[in-house]
């Protein structure tokens, strides 16, 4: 079965320190997100990236948010500066066609302190 | 801005006993997706609903899309300890401008007691 793999699967980092989160989608997929969930709370989408660029974006997205897929295989989500409520799971998600279903990596635990 | 509310947010049964857990919203999706969710890892999908009035069945999973694709409900039959676990509904997006952005709901944490 294809999976979306994710690492690290944790990360802890100090206030204003850069992340980089990666991922590898399932290889003949077309459309890559970014979802994370704040401990107890709902999975909140954070960007959807197709056809090499960001096709939608939500308000927590903003510029200290960047997301790339540089060589076609990895996707990678970078926060510039972080801030305590950064501190979130982190999930990868990839699709093939529409309608089609998702495949969720494992996810990145963030922890900033 | 696209709500899902989903019910009950726990939900305690005996082994045996059936269950029903709803998704509501006042938007429409284009299609609404049910996942499953361990602690510690990634929602693992379970079905994808599409057309209105649709229903599905995984084994003593029945899972139903309303007629006007605002709601759903998943249906367990005879429920047993294996499905003790975090249950999520999520719906992507009507239009075409979505390019399947998922609204998820708060989840329903399942257990059942043997």
């Amino acid at each position: 079965e294809p999976e979306v793999t994710q690492t690290p699967s944790h990360q802890v980092t100090q206030m204003g320190q850069e992340v980089i989160l990666r991922c590898v989608p399932i290889s003949n997929h077309l459309y890559f997100y970014w979802y994370r969930q704040i401990l107890g709370q709902k999975v909140e989408f954070l960007v959807s990236f197709y056809n090499n660029e960001i096709s939608e974006k939500s308000e927590i997205f903003d510029d200290q948010f960047s997301v790339e897929r540089p060589d076609g295989s990895n996707f990678t989500l970078k926060i510039r500066s972080t801030k305590l409520e950064d501190s979130a799971m982190y999930f990868c998600a990839s699709r093939g066609q529409p309608g089609n279903g998702y495949t969720f990596g494992s996810g990145t635990r963030l922890t900033v302190v | 801005t696209q709500l899902l509310e989903q019910s009950p947010q726990f939900l305690s049964i005996q082994e045996g006993e059936n269950l029903t857990v709803y998704c509501n919203s006042s938007s429409v999706f284009s299609s609404l997706q049910w996942y499953r969710q361990e602690p510690g890892e990634g929602p693992v999908l379970l079905v994808t609903v599409v057309t209105g009035g649709e229903v599905k069945k995984l084994k003593r999973l029945t899972f139903q899309f309303g007629d006007a694709r605002k709601d759903s409900s998943l249906h367990i039959t005879a429920a047993q300890p294996g499905d003790t676990g975090l249950y999520l509904c999520a719906g992507a997006g009507a239009g075409g401008t979505s390019y399947g952005k998922l609204t998820f709901g708060q989840g329903t944490i399942l257990t059942v007691h043997p």
